[in-house]
């Protein structure tokens, strides 16, 4: 069963610090891999996805196949990202999408 | 306005009642989730669909339903038989699956008193 797992509930930085959000999953294929935020009184949306190699608001994510990561990371924090970050999985049957628990960000001034 | 819509955004329920939450949405996407949010546990999936009259149990099916009738609708009951039926409830389409975006709903918190 695929399965995504994030260790930290909580992860605080200083504004313009570098921080890493992490995300390891369990899944035998090859996934699809992306990461969802959560601002306050927002909905849930996408932040990036691995297929894209993109840069969203600054952030990045390498999916590590070896490690079953993707890790999600930006060089120097804003007080404007704090939010809760998911990472998900999806197979490449799209018969599941599943999320992790969830990491929360803060971003002290 | 496109998008997803979940309804009613809180509901209230007496134990031993079923209650249906409904999620509705326009962007003519065949694939529907539910999800079960609660502190600490990130996103459950309850139940999800890739198509019309086709649908699927997630993790934590045990004590919900669903149907799938339209396209557009995706509705979740949560029936007596689920224990612990508090909860806020999430839910998602996607265009289809695999390297798609999940649009989400405002959600419904489900308070049982």
């Amino acid at each position: 069963a695929q399965r995504v797992t994030q260790p930290e509930k909580l992860l605080s930085v200083f504004k313009g610090a570098p921080v890493e959000l992490k995300c390891n999953y369990s899944y035998s294929g090859s996934p699809e891999l992306f990461w969802y935020v959560q601002y306050s009184r927002q909905r849930l949306q996408l932040l990036l996805r691995h297929i894209s190699r993109e840069s969203i608001k600054g952030f990045t994510a390498d999916l590590n196949k070896g490690e079953t990561s993707f890790h999600l990371k930006k060089p120097f924090a804003q007080e404007e990202d704090s939010a809760m970050y998911y990472c998900a999985l999806d197979n490449n049957y799209g018969q599941n999408f599943v999320f992790g628990p969830g990491t929360r960000l803060s971003v002290l001034p | 306005d496109g998008g997803i819509t979940q309804s009613p955004k809180y509901l209230f329920r007496k134990e031993g009642q079923n209650v249906t939450l409904s999620c509705e949405q326009n962007l003519n996407h065949d694939a529907m989730y539910w999800y079960r949010q609660d502190p600490g546990q990130g996103l459950r999936l309850i139940y999800y669909s890739q198509i019309v009259n086709d649908f699927q149990k997630g993790d934590i099916a045990e004590g919900y339903s669903v149907s799938r009738e339209k396209k557009e609708s995706f509705p979740l009951t949560v029936t007596s038989a689920q224990k612990n039926p508090t909860a806020f409830y999430l839910c998602a389409s996607r265009r289809s699956r695999g390297n798609t975006e999940a649009f989400f709903g405002q959600g419904t918190r489900l308070t049982v008193v």
